[in-house]
């Protein structure tokens, strides 16, 4: 079945720190891919949407500038969370849909930030 | 998408059905049923889909009322891994705008011994 690998699953670093999340889909293209956000005890937030060789698009409130996005290839997302700041500590989830039909969304396991 | 409504929270005996009730009551016609489950810190899982037909594989059975104001997320025979937090998610099944998931409050399961 169609699988969406991300990478990595922890984080823990020091405020002012930019980091960056992989999201991959493993045996299937996709030109589009999707990020979400879960704070402890929430539901999942859509942050952005990724457009393979384009720019990705926002969801009102989401600062572009701080979460950059890149999907430089059909099998590969990126997220970089630029000068991550303590409040920025949160749950980060891709997801993608294999081409086709009304194929469902697949989601990566996750990557938990935590910024110190 | 058109919006859902779960319960909060249910409860359910190990090796009991448990149903999941969910309403949509504002469904338009080329909108499909989906749902999903969430592990804790772990990311949603596909479970089932569906349209008008009822539906079934090998986790779970979909009921969707004649209306299709309703479904039912049935899992026959719930075990302990099946605690999780329940998505019914409600949207257009094809091209771009199919893509995206809009989460709600989703039902938090608790399969007890």
């Amino acid at each position: 079945g169609a699988v969406v690998s991300q990478h990595p699953s922890w984080v823990i670093c020091k405020s002012g720190t930019s980091v960056k999340i992989e999201c991959r889909s493993l045996d299937f293209q996709a030109t589009t891919m999707f990020w979400y956000r879960q704070f402890p005890k929430q539901s999942l937030m859509l942050m952005a949407t990724s457009n393979e060789g384009s720019k990705a698009t926002y969801e009102q409130g989401v600062e572009k500038d701080k979460f950059l996005i890149n999907h430089a290839s059909l099998t590969l997302s990126t997220l970089t969370v630029t000068s991550a700041h303590p409040e920025d500590s949160s749950f980060y989830i891709c997801s993608a849909r294999p081409p086709g039909g009304n194929q469902p969304q697949h989601f990566g396991d996750g990557t938990r930030l935590s910024i110190l | 998408d058109a919006k859902t409504t779960q319960p909060t929270s249910m409860d359910c005996a190990e090796g009991r059905a448990a149903n999941l009730p969910c309403n949509h009551s504002t469904i338009s016609g080329n909108e499909y049923v989906y749902w999903y489950r969430q592990i804790h810190s772990q990311g949603p899982q596909y479970i089932i889909h569906g349209l008008k037909n009822n539906e079934t594989n090998e986790m779970a059975s979909l009921i969707i009322t004649e209306d299709r104001k309703s479904s039912t997320l049935i899992l026959p025979h719930a075990t302990l891994r099946d605690t999780a937090v329940y998505y019914c998610i409600v949207r257009l099944g094809r091209g771009n705008a199919g893509n995206m998931l809009t989460f709600g409050g989703g039902t938090r399961l608790m399969v007890k011994p």
